[in-house]
């Protein structure tokens, strides 16, 4: 199963201050996806990014999100100026890929440890 | 849009006993895939067991099993032999086409083994 890293993985932020989540995949992917999960509530889908550039994005993904991949590894998630409402679980997950030595399935979703950000 | 709804919010078992966890959803589209995926205490989500919807045969991966109806678009969980270990949330997801799209979740259901 591929493997998935994400750090931090607790951040502590004051409202209205830049946040950026990242996440490592151990081996080259081309899906990336954003999750989030307010406490106690159901995972929502944020965003995914397939060759460098989103696919499709949730509307909670608003202009206060963005994603890259800055240097070809690593996968960042960026809140601009964040909100008590933004306090939550971030995940991370890609997409298997039987290409690689990792494998997975390439029709199946893994996902890192999660980040859980919290805003004061 | 696709849905996907659990109607337990909580259930528990006894150590070593089945239990089956409910899940229907919702779609128009043909080609799709079904998960169940568990998050224990420590909030990690894991890969439990997946469904292609064109087969017609239901997966198993060890204790696990699903029971996939697709014409009454359910999708249960069966965990034989339960364990201590087991008791996790467990989310039911759908995700379009090959899987590379969205994945669409349900609200869990909170599964407590007892022993």
């Amino acid at each position: 199963e591929p493997e998935v890293t994400q750090t931090p993985s607790h951040q502590v932020t004051q409202m209205g201050q830049e946040v950026i989540l990242r996440c490592v995949p151990i081996s080259n992917h081309l899906y990336f996806y954003w999750y989030r999960q307010i406490l106690g509530q159901k995972v929502e889908f944020l965003v995914s990014f397939y060759n460098n550039e989103i696919s499709e994005k949730s509307e909670i993904f608003d202009d206060q999100f963005s994603v890259e991949r800055p240097d070809g590894s690593n996968f960042t998630l960026k809140i601009r100026s964040t909100k008590l409402e933004d306090s939550a679980m971030y995940f991370c997950a890609i997409l298997g890929d039987s290409l690689f030595l990792a494998g997975g399935s390439t029709d199946t979703q893994y996902f890192g440890p999660g980040t859980r950000l919290t805003v004061l | 849009a696709q849905t996907v709804t659990q109607s337990q919010p909580e259930m528990s078992v006894q150590e070593a006993e089945t239990v089956t966890l409910s899940c229907t959803y919702d779609t128009s589209e043909n080609n799709y895939y079904l998960f169940w995926y568990k998050q224990p205490p420590s909030r990690q989500m894991i890969l439990v067991i997946r469904q292609e919807a064109y087969k017609q045969q239901n997966a198993t991966e060890n204790r696990f099993s699903v029971n996939f109806q697709k014409a009454a678009k359910s999708f249960s969980l069966k965990i034989s032999d339960s364990q201590l270990g087991d008791t996790a949330m467990y989310f039911c997801a759908s995700a379009l086409q090959g899987g590379s799209e969205k994945l669409v979740f349900g609200k869990g259901t909170k599964l407590t083994v007892n022993p």
